[in-house]
């Protein structure tokens, strides 16, 4: 079975903190996401990966950044958090080239920021 | 552009009544569909997609090109169907793999 474990189910940070969301995958996966889920806005995708080191923005990507330095671990970084960023954030993998498209999700991290 | 709409934000039925999940879709290439689905207190997973053409657990969808839509139906739903589910594109000629998702429709049948 495939496995992409979040680090953190529940955070919470004060505005202007820096936040880590680590999530880390067993598959040896090419590609990476971070995804936001909001009620009503369905998931929108802030960066993606497809290979390590490499990023891709995606639909929301402002205020946040990213980090793949090993193949197996994606990393989500908010540098100064604000209570907008209050979500929950959703990592999943992939295959690459060859692969059926189907994404693989984590349990999430609910983030709140005060 | 490729965009996914869900018309229906919550929709309820009885146990027992046929269900329907709309799903409309405005991408000029080469689409693959997808159903995904969140139980309560579960990760979000694969239901189906439409390459496939199977049913699982008594769902099916079928990709309608001149409507362009990828509706999920299901002929007598069940309780334990009580879910969010997530219709999702891919640029089937991408490798880079990502989904453009629907806002959900919340799906709860009744007993």
């Amino acid at each position: 079975d495939v496995k992409v474990t979040q680090s953190s189910r529940y955070l919470v940070k004060r505005t202007g903190e820096k936040v880590f969301l680590e999530c880390v995958q067993d598959m040896d996966h090419e590609n990476m996401f971070w995804y936001r889920q909001d009620p009503g806005l369905g998931l929108r995708l802030i960066y993606f990966s497809y290979d390590v080191k490499m990023k891709e923005k995606g639909d929301i990507p402002e205020g946040y950044s990213v980090s793949r330095e090993k193949k197996e671990r994606f990393s989500l970084i908010l540098e100064s958090a604000s209570t907008n960023q209050t979500s929950m954030y959703l990592c999943a993998s992939s295959l690459g080239t060859g692969g059926s498209g189907e994404l693989f999700f984590g349990e999430g991290s609910r983030l709140t920021v005060l | 552009a490729q965009r996914v709409t869900q018309p229906e934000k919550l929709l309820s039925v009885f146990k027992g009544a046929p269900v329907e999940l709309k799903c409309n879709y405005s991408y000029s290439g080469s689409p693959e569909l997808f159903w995904y689905v969140q139980y309560s207190r579960q990760r979000l997973q694969l239901l189906l997609r439409h390459i496939s053409r199977e049913s699982i657990k008594g769902f099916t969808a079928d990709l309608n090109k001149g409507e362009t839509s990828f509706h999920l139906k299901k002929p007598f739903a069940q309780e334990e169907d009580s879910a969010m589910y997530y219709c999702a594109l891919r640029d089937r000629g991408s490798t880079l793999g990502r989904l453009y998702f629907g806002r959900g429709t919340q799906l709860t049948v009744w007993p």
